[in-house]
């Protein structure tokens, strides 16, 4: 069954960091792109950032340029994103989602995992 | 960043009915659109591609149209499980992005 699962959210303080995760299975995880989109409370949704399928490529949203680092590792099939500095605008669900087409960054996203929520509040 | 609006922001309709929610880029995206459908709760799904390739198992009284910087997505005859948000993106750049949403409400 291909699937992804994040994990890693939680109730964090502001200014303080947090690592999701994303495992997948099901699929040839290394020849795919992965990308987090976000979506906070009763809003709409928002691109955060692009991982390639062999991680020399990465591309950030501005909102989090410099805030987020997007990481992988093909051996163990799961992305990671390295959130720090939060701030109570972070505060959303974080889903991860694979590209339709492999190889490609730039793609549509035929496959979501189910999400992970992330509140930055003190 | 190109940005996407998406109109109607909410629409009523009747089961039965067709519906049609339009999608416009500030700049052509030539045909690197997708729609997606989002349930309360749930991630949300792709139901076309490239502007118009319907995904598999999607049924086909959905359908995609347009190119360039204007594009439709028509649900032929609305159907129960077919009320939901409803939101295109394109993907003509690394920076994707997201029309505001389309909710599609019971008449």
């Amino acid at each position: 069954q291909v699937q992804l699962v994040e994990s890693g959210g939680g109730v964090v303080q502001p200014g303080r960091s947090l690592r999701l995760s994303c495992a997948a299975s099901g699929f040839t995880f290394s020849n795919y792109a992965i990308h987090w989109v976000r979506q906070a409370p009763g809003k709409g949704l928002e691109w955060v950032a692009v991982i390639s399928y062999d991680g020399s490529s990465k591309y950030y949203a501005e909102s989090v340029k410099g805030r987020f680092t997007f990481s992988r590792d093909n051996s163990k099939n799961t992305v990671y994103l390295q959130i720090n500095s939060l701030r109570a605008e972070d505060t959303a669900v974080y889903y991860c989602a694979r590209v339709q087409t492999r190889w490609e960054l730039s793609d549509a996203f035929d496959i979501w995992g189910q999400g992970t929520m992330v509140t930055v509040s003190s | 960043d190109i940005q996407m609006t998406q109109s109607p922001s909410t629409l009523s309709a009747s089961v039965g009915g067709r519906v049609t929610i339009t999608c416009r880029a500030s700049q052509s995206i030539t045909g690197w659109l997708a729609w997606y459908q989002q349930k309360p709760g749930k991630a949300p799904k792709l139901l076309i591609y490239k502007a118009s390739s319907l995904e598999s198992g999607v049924p086909s009284r959905f359908s995609g149209s347009g190119s360039g910087t204007e594009f439709t997505l028509t649900i032929s005859s609305l159907q129960p499980d077919d009320f939901a948000t409803y939101y295109c993106q394109q993907y003509n750049t690394y920076s994707p992005t997201f029309g505001q949403g389309t909710k599609v409400e019971i008449k």
